[in-house]
């Protein structure tokens, strides 16, 4: 089982410039988020989606965007990059049934991706 | 809005001895709690949760937590430590009331010296 899949594992940015972390997941999951992780920091929500085409900010959502156009995709995009966007980034996945709300699923969570802007 | 306390940093235990990570949180409405381990250069893997019911939940790889309500707390606890039991350790929280965001604490290190 794949599970939640991200890429690329690491990348380094120049300011100013732009790029798309993708994430993919294959358990049927309609709930997808956004996290960066600093150190000390815990992890931040930057955004998050309910649904394929339904999006929302979480804590941090500034110098970001996404979109939902199918249930298995949800790419993160930094528009200009900036040095304090350096963070690792996680992507995860939930599973809520219908008309229950997801407080009870656990995240499933891919494996990162450590950016560098300079 | 809901948040969640890990009072200390680093936790360091000796190999087989009990292990313990703290975890305070704060709610408007009812708690739902969760602990996660993070090995290094790898996500967050899920632990255990309480919803509600018993106040002692067991979860994966020998760890349990203890749900106080009167104390705010979820302190996570595994009886004889391993030092694959090295890792970062998260706790958070959903409110029953409001938008159903996790909220994560800081993260406690904890390491198992043989």
């Amino acid at each position: 089982n794949a599970g939640v899949t991200q890429t690329p594992k690491f990348r380094i940015l120049k300011i100013g410039q732009s790029m798309t972390l993708q994430c993919t997941q294959d358990m049927n999951h309609n709930y997808m988020y956004w996290y960066r992780q600093d150190p000390g920091m815990g992890l931040k929500l930057i955004y998050y989606s309910v649904g394929a085409g339904i999006t929302d900010k979480g804590e941090v959502p500034n110098g970001y965007n996404v979109s939902r156009s199918t249930t298995e995709d949800f790419p993160l995009r930094l528009e200009l990059a900036a040095p304090s966007q350096t963070s690792v980034y996680f992507c995860a996945s939930s599973y809520s049934y219908l008309g229950e709300a997801s407080y009870n699923s656990p995240l499933h969570f891919g494996n990162g991706t450590r950016l560098t802007v300079t | 809005a809901q948040s969640v306390a890990q009072p200390e940093d680093q936790v360091n235990v000796a190999e087989g001895n009990p292990l313990t990570v703290k975890c305070t949180y704060s709610v408007s409405g009812n708690p739902y709690l969760f602990w996660y381990v993070q090995y290094p250069n790898r996500g967050l893997q899920f632990l255990l949760k309480y919803i509600t019911g018993d106040n002692l939940v067991k979860g994966s790889y020998g760890f349990e937590a203890e749900f106080n309500k009167s104390q705010t707390s979820f302190h996570l606890k595994k009886p004889s430590a391993l030092v694959s039991d090295s890792a970062l350790y998260f706790c958070a929280v959903r409110d029953s009331r409001g938008n159903n965001r996790l909220a994560f604490g800081k993260g406690n290190q904890v390491v198992v010296i043989p």
